[in-house]
Parts: structure tokens; C-alpha cells; sequence
């Protein structure tokens, strides 16, 4: 059963241009989020996080979007930029499972010059 | 650099063989956790150290067992390998014990193929 899920596994973006990457979770005991982004042969690396208690978080050109109720997420890249291009992951965790974040299959994201 | 060091980066033996991965977490971190990820997978959590004790277990199956070292790197063990075990082993660490509202900081990985 998969708690995390990016439904796209792919997406193409013209440079300049937003990019827009979903993540829906099941658990509802689920009360934070992280964005890892992995470029080829190299480990993830954290991007950006967002708690629950908030619906926006803002880093430079990275915004992420919780929307509780609806059980989803998403981050926006604004403006694109072709070093983008990598696969980015959503994760979750919940405070009162404190062992083990929960990843996401990945969005791999190809910004075109 | 996330400062996390995992050796091999490669890796390839046979059906039925055993081996060690390596990781050595990021300089103050006292947690380790090791995850799998498979072709068109995401990172499955496989197991976390911390400070040199099991903290919390994943989808760890029995044959792999893991241990954290008073310097505090870590070793996977693989044993009995199955062809499906191929895939890439992700070390990563972080300061403290919970992984809520911590982020983590991943090693570049092994790669292991087992034929």
C-alpha cells in the first residue's frame, strides 16, 4: 500500500516557464513534508519542507503547497532553469511515528533550454 | 558533498553470495538509516541506527541484518542474495533520533547487481 504517491512520473518544462509537481498521501496522521530532489549517480538531496500546520512554504524559486483536506501537495519551480532536471521525491512523516519517513516514487523533472 | 560516505559504489556478485555495505554519516550525526531503492521504486526504509542501537525497523528483510559501530558508521549485510535484491542501498544520516522535522542527508549510494 503506498502512503506517498507522485502520479506522474515524468514531466517536461520549457526553461523560464513554472513547473508543477504533485504528491498525494493517504495517511492522515501524516504532519510533514519534505521535497528531495536526486540528480543521476548522487544521493537525494532535502530541497524543501513544509509543516502542517502551514499551507505554503517559500525558498527562493521554490514554493511548496499543502492543501490537508485534500490530502496533497505540490511544489512549484518558478522560473525553471535546465540544472532543475533531476528526479524530485516528496516524503512524509508523522510526529507520532517517529521511526521512518515515507518517500514517494519520484517525478522525474526535464527542463528544455 | 553531503558529507555521508558509502563504499562500494559498486557492486556485483552472484545468487546465494553475502555482502557488506559501508556508511560513514555525516560528521555529528549519531543517527544512520539505510534505504532501498529498486528499479521504478521509491526509497524503501529498510533500518535506523542510532547512537549505536536499533531505533526503528522497515521493510528489513531477515536475511539483511545491519549494525552501527562506536564510531559510529554503519554495515549492511546481505546475505543469501536473491536476484531481486538488486538495486541501489542509500545510506543517510541526520543529528538526532527522530526523523520528524529533520531532514535527511543521503550518501550517493551502492549499487548492487547480483546475477
Amino acid at each position: 500500500d503506498q502512503q506517498v504517491k507522485q502520479n506522474s512520473p515524468s514531466l517536461s518544462v520549457q526553461e523560464g516557464r513554472i513547473s508543477i509537481l504533485n504528491c498525494d498521501y493517504t495517511n492522515s496522521m501524516f504532519d510533514y513534508f519534505l521535497w528531495y530532489k536526486k540528480y543521476p549517480a548522487e544521493g537525494p538531496t532535502f530541497l524543501i519542507s513544509i509543516s502542517s500546520i502551514k499551507d505554503k512554504n517559500e525558498d527562493g524559486r521554490f514554493t511548496v503547497f499543502l492543501n490537508k483536506s485534500a490530502k496533497h501537495l505540490s511544489l512549484h519551480i518558478v522560473p525553471s532553469q535546465p540544472g532543475d532536471s533531476a528526479v524530485y521525491f516528496c516524503a512524509a512523516s508523522a510526529e507520532t511515528s517517529y521511526d521512518k519517513v515515507i518517500f514517494g516514487p519520484g517525478t522525474s523533472l526535464s527542463v528544455i533550454p | 558533498d553531503s558529507g555521508v560516505t558509502q563504499t562500494p559504489k559498486h557492486l556485483i556478485t552472484a545468487t546465494g553470495q553475502r555482502v557488506t555495505l559501508r556508511c560513514s554519516p555525516r560528521s555529528g550525526d549519531l543517527s544512520v538509516y539505510w534505504y532501498q531503492q529498486s528499479l521504478d521504486q521509491g526509497l524503501q526504509f529498510l533500518i535506523q541506527y542510532y547512537n549505536g542501537e536499533e531505533r526503528a525497523k522497515g521493510n528489513i528483510l531477515e536475511r539483511f541484518s545491519a549494525q552501527q559501530f562506536p564510531d559510529l558508521h554503519s554495515e549492511l549485510n546481505l546475505s543469501s542474495l536473491e536476484l531481486g535484491d538488486s538495486a541501489l542501498y542509500f545510506c543517510a544520516s541526520s543529528v538526532g533520533a527522530d526523523t520528524y522535522n529533520s531532514p535527511l542527508h543521503f550518501g550517493n549510494g551502492t549499487r548492487l547487481t547480483v546475477t
